[in-house]
């Protein structure tokens, strides 16, 4: 079965921690993307990669980190600089960057 | 950044009803797509139209594009109560290397 999946599906994160939020695709995609969505609001973009060892910032990467060293890992770092953690944070993967994305279910974090 | 915006916010129709929602945007894309998300859950994939095409339909969906006016509509035919979800467009931007941009959704609920 192909696909991404996101673990854990719940996160908690206590103050001055920070936390790795897992995303793993087998759709052989070279674009990986982070999205955070808040309540009632659309899709931000934090991060995407392009490719392999390559990534860039989106909209809102500030008080995040991320990594691609292998095609199909993009694992997000969820740092203590970042003072409003609370979300759903989806990740997603596609042949390229305008075309079609396929979304992970998604991991909640919520801080302690 | 040419971020679609959906309307209506939210919409409650009856089932068998059809629904009807629109997304607007601002610059040049290569294309638009909507996407359904179920509560807690991923996005899905529904449709995508590009910008050389006026409409497109797949099963109970018809999406219509009109770049002159920058919008675009989707509609579910026959509503069943399985539709309530919110759904979102996405545009792709038309020029160098983009990713998608998502508005902030349509919240759909059908009623048995």
């Amino acid at each position: 079965d192909g696909g991404i999946t996101q673990s854990p599906k719940y996160l908690f994160r206590k103050e001055g921690q920070n936390v790795t939020l897992s995303c793993e695709q087998n759709l052989n995609h070279d674009a990986m993307y982070w999205y955070r969505q808040d309540p009632g609001q659309g899709l931000r973009l934090i991060y995407y990669s392009q490719i392999v060892n390559d990534f860039q910032k989106g909209d809102i990467a500030e008080g995040y980190s991320v990594s691609r060293e292998k095609k199909e890992s993009f694992p997000l770092t969820v740092t203590s600089a970042q003072k409003n953690p609370t979300a759903f944070y989806l990740c997603a993967s596609s042949i390229s960057g305008v075309e079609t994305q396929y979304f992970g279910p998604g991991t909640r974090l919520l801080v302690l | 950044s040419q971020q679609g915006e959906e309307d209506p916010q939210a919409l409650s129709i009856q089932e068998g009803e059809n629904a009807t929602m629109n997304c607007s945007y601002k610059t040049s894309i290569n294309n638009l797509q909507w996407y359904r998300q179920n509560s807690g859950r991923g996005l899905v994939h529904l449709i995508l139209i590009r910008s050389n095409e006026r409409e497109k339909h797949s099963g109970r969906l018809r999406v219509t594009l009109d770049t002159s006016k920058k919008s675009s509509s989707l509609l579910i035919t026959a509503s069943r109560a399985a539709d309530t979800a919110s759904y979102f467009c996405a545009t792709g931007g038309a020029s160098g290397y983009s990713t998608l941009t998502f508005g902030k959704g349509t919240m759909l609920l059908v009623s048995p």
